[in-house]
């Protein structure tokens, strides 16, 4: 089956420092891959996506590429804010599985002033 | 647009007690879920459905019922409440019953059963 694998976490960063956050996939053909953000006492919103290898999904600054060689969708940021403290889930849907959604284990980031 | 709203916020069981949770939309979504969240374990699927009277099991679906008589509604109920259902449960939509639009999270139940 489907199946998404994050970095273990947390992550403390101080402001203005490099983020990355790896994830990887295990699923049959081209699935589609998202990440979310969940900020404190909030439901997940999407962050980003790519539906096809090599597409690279951006936005507020963080970016993603859909490597298939390595299944691989790692998340970067250049310089973190504050602002970004929150939990990072990075998911995939599967070529055959309609709207449903596979998570990865969540990665808590925390970046300090 | 409310967008996906929740209730309860929080709730406290005791084991063996029964409860709906509730889940509402006003986007006129086909597509709705519900995912338990456990520490270390990120989001996983209970229950899903793809349109009003059609519902199926995701993975983790024991112990729960869900029904869909509107596209606007879709509660979840806990049967007979077991400590290991203490979690964050999370209600989600979607235009597209086949993917390729953007799923939107309500803002979820904090479930304890003592």
């Amino acid at each position: 089956g489907n199946s998404v694998t994050q970095m273990e976490g947390p992550v403390t960063l101080s402001e203005e420092a490099f983020l990355t956050i790896n994830c990887t996939y295990t699923a049959t053909g081209y699935p589609s891959l998202f990440w979310y953000v969940q900020y404190p006492g909030e439901g997940l919103q999407l962050l980003l996506k790519a539906t096809k290898a090599d597409d690279k999904g951006s936005n507020k600054g963080f970016e993603a590429t859909y490597r298939k060689e390595t299944t691989s969708f790692h998340l970067e940021k250049g310089s973190v804010q504050v602002s970004d403290s929150a939990v990072y889930f990075c998911a995939l849907r599967g070529e055959t599985s309609g709207s449903r959604l596979t998570f990865g284990e969540g990665t808590q980031l925390t970046v300090n002033p | 647009n409310a967008g996906v709203t929740q209730t309860p916020k929080f709730q406290v069981l005791k084991t063996g007690q029964s409860m709906t949770l509730q889940c509402a939309q006003d986007m006129n979504h086909e597509y709705m879920s519900w995912y338990r969240q456990d520490p270390g374990m990120g989001l996983r699927l209970i229950h899903y459905s793809v349109g009003a009277g059609i519902t199926d099991q995701g993975e983790v679906p024991n112990g729960y019922n869900v029904s869909r008589s509107t596209t606007e509604d879709f509660p979840l109920r806990l049967l007979s409440a077991a400590p290991s259902q203490t979690s964050v449960y999370f209600c989600a939509s979607s235009y597209s019953r086949t993917g390729g639009h953007e799923q939107y999270f309500g803002p979820g139940t904090r479930l304890t059963v003592t």
